[in-house]
């Protein structure tokens, strides 16, 4: 089955504890990002990867690192936390770039989400 | 960078009536529309989207409309069904890599 699956789901940590939240994908998709959700704020784009070794910031990176070693995986790692990062987060998955036969090349498939609760 | 405003926040509708959610974007640049729906405890999905070069697209009960002149695109949901209750999320990207999303409407169908 296709899909972008993210563990853990759901994640209570405290302030300053190093956490690394998984995203990976079976798709072969290129493009990979991250986004957290907040109440009356919608979506907000933390990191994109193009490809592999290839990652960019979004709208809210501060805080946040990525690495985009391998096709699937695109893990998203807070290396402080802190409790303004306390957020429902997901990661999506695309086609990137343009091919035949593929109108909505940008279509993203997102995981099932991440609640981190950071105390 | 974009900003995408969106409205209503929430909107209520009797089964069978149509639903109308709307979004504006500020970026001139931006060039590609796609609509989410987000039921309950799963990720957001795709439902429909919209490139700058047409001004509509329908599938089925769903169509978007874009007006490129005004900067505002809307989300049309005809002879809406109980099912079609979910948080819906217009989107705005002009490089196909950045996405700035609106705030959401959190629709509900009265059966």
């Amino acid at each position: 089955e296709a899909q972008v699956t993210q563990n853990p789901r759901y994640l209570i940590t405290v302030t300053g504890k190093k956490l690394t939240v998984t995203c990976s994908q079976n798709m072969n998709h290129e493009y990979m990002s991250w986004y957290r959700q907040d109440p009356g704020l919608g979506l907000r784009q933390i990191y994109y990867s193009m490809n592999v070794e290839v990652t960019d910031k979004g709208d809210v990176p501060e805080g946040y690192k990525v690495s985009r070693k391998e096709k699937r995986n695109f893990p998203l790692i807070l290396e402080s936390p802190s409790p303004n990062q306390t957020s429902l987060y997901f990661c999506a998955s695309s086609l990137g770039r343009p091919r035949k036969g593929f109108y909505s090349y940008n279509e993203q498939f997102f995981g099932p989400g991440t609640r981190l609760t950071v105390l | 960078g974009e900003n995408v405003e969106q409205h209503p926040s929430t909107l209520s509708v009797q089964e069978g009536d149509s639903a109308v959610i709307k979004c504006t974007y500020s970026d001139s640049a931006s060039n590609y529309f796609p609509w989410y729906k987000q039921e309950l405890g799963k990720g957001p999905q795709l439902i429909i989207d919209i490139r700058s070069n047409v001004g509509e697209k329908k599938d089925q009960r769903i169509a978007v409309t874009l007006n490129k002149t005004a900067k505002h695109f809307s989300l049309h949901i005809t002879e809406t069904q109980p099912e079609d209750s979910a948080v819906y999320f217009c989107a705005a990207s002009k490089t196909g890599n950045q996405f700035y999303f609106g705030t959401g409407t959190s629709l509900t169908v009265i059966p």
